[in-house]
């Protein structure tokens, strides 16, 4: 039980390119979730997805696109990479069922954008 | 919006100390909160998830309580040792399962 995967561990790209960050889980979760954490600020919710086919804007959207194809999958996209979205970037998963709303999340993908 | 605060951004204490750890939201209408442990280049470790019924969650020697009306949760770390040397981070659920983060606190524990 791998738990909540992301790869790829680290990434380095020139303004205006685009990349795909890939997370993965196997715990059957519902729920799961892009945020970015910056120096001091704690983490921010970018986007989010409630079931397979579903995606929905968090707090800070603008520049970033996902996809939840498959229930285990959940991408994250930048299609025209900017020096301000350089951060580290976590996914979570977590269970349907609001009681058990633990977020389970992965090591993280550090990203830099020059 | 909900806002989460977490005062003191640092803490420095000798080994054996209790810690103490505060957050705050402006938003008592929380479905539950939660405190994360994250270590330098990692992720986040859930430590306690406190519900909004609970007034205090216990781990080890660990506790969280929580007092939803004056939008406040404390971590208890007894005894601390120097492997609990880490970020903690505590965060609020509230409707849509979404969980907004205070921006943590750095805490040493000195041999």
């Amino acid at each position: 039980n791998a738990g909540v995967t992301q790869t790829p561990k680290f990434r380095v790209l020139k303004t205006g390119q685009s990349m795909t960050l890939l997370c993965a889980q196997d715990m059957n979760h519902e729920y799961m979730y892009w945020y970015r954490q910056d120096p001091g600020m704690g983490l921010r919710l970018i986007h989010y997805s409630v079931g397979e086919g579903t995606t929905a804007k968090g707090e800070v959207p603008d520049g970033y696109n996902v996809s939840r194809l498959k229930k285990q999958n959940f991408l994250l996209g930048l299609e025209s990479a900017a020096p301000s979205q350089t951060s580290v970037y976590f996914c979570a998963s977590s269970y349907t069922k609001r009681r058990y709303n633990e977020q389970f999340f992965g090591p993280g993908t550090r990203l830099t954008v020059l | 919006k909900q806002e989460v605060t977490q005062i003191p951004a640092a803490l420095s204490v000798p080994e054996g100390e209790n810690l103490v750890l505060n957050c705050s939201f402006t938003d008592s209408a929380i479905y539950n909160l939660q405190w994360f442990r994250q270590d330098p280049g990692k992720g986040l470790t859930s430590l306690l998830l406190i519900q909004s019924s609970q007034r205090e969650q216990t781990s080890g020697r660990l506790n969280a309580s929580l007092d939803k009306s004056s939008g406040r949760s404390t971590l208890y770390i007894a005894a601390s040792q120097p492997g609990d040397s880490a970020t903690y981070l505590c965060a609020v659920e509230a409707a849509g399962n979404k969980l907004t983060f205070g921006g943590g606190t750095r805490v040493l524990v000195k041999p």
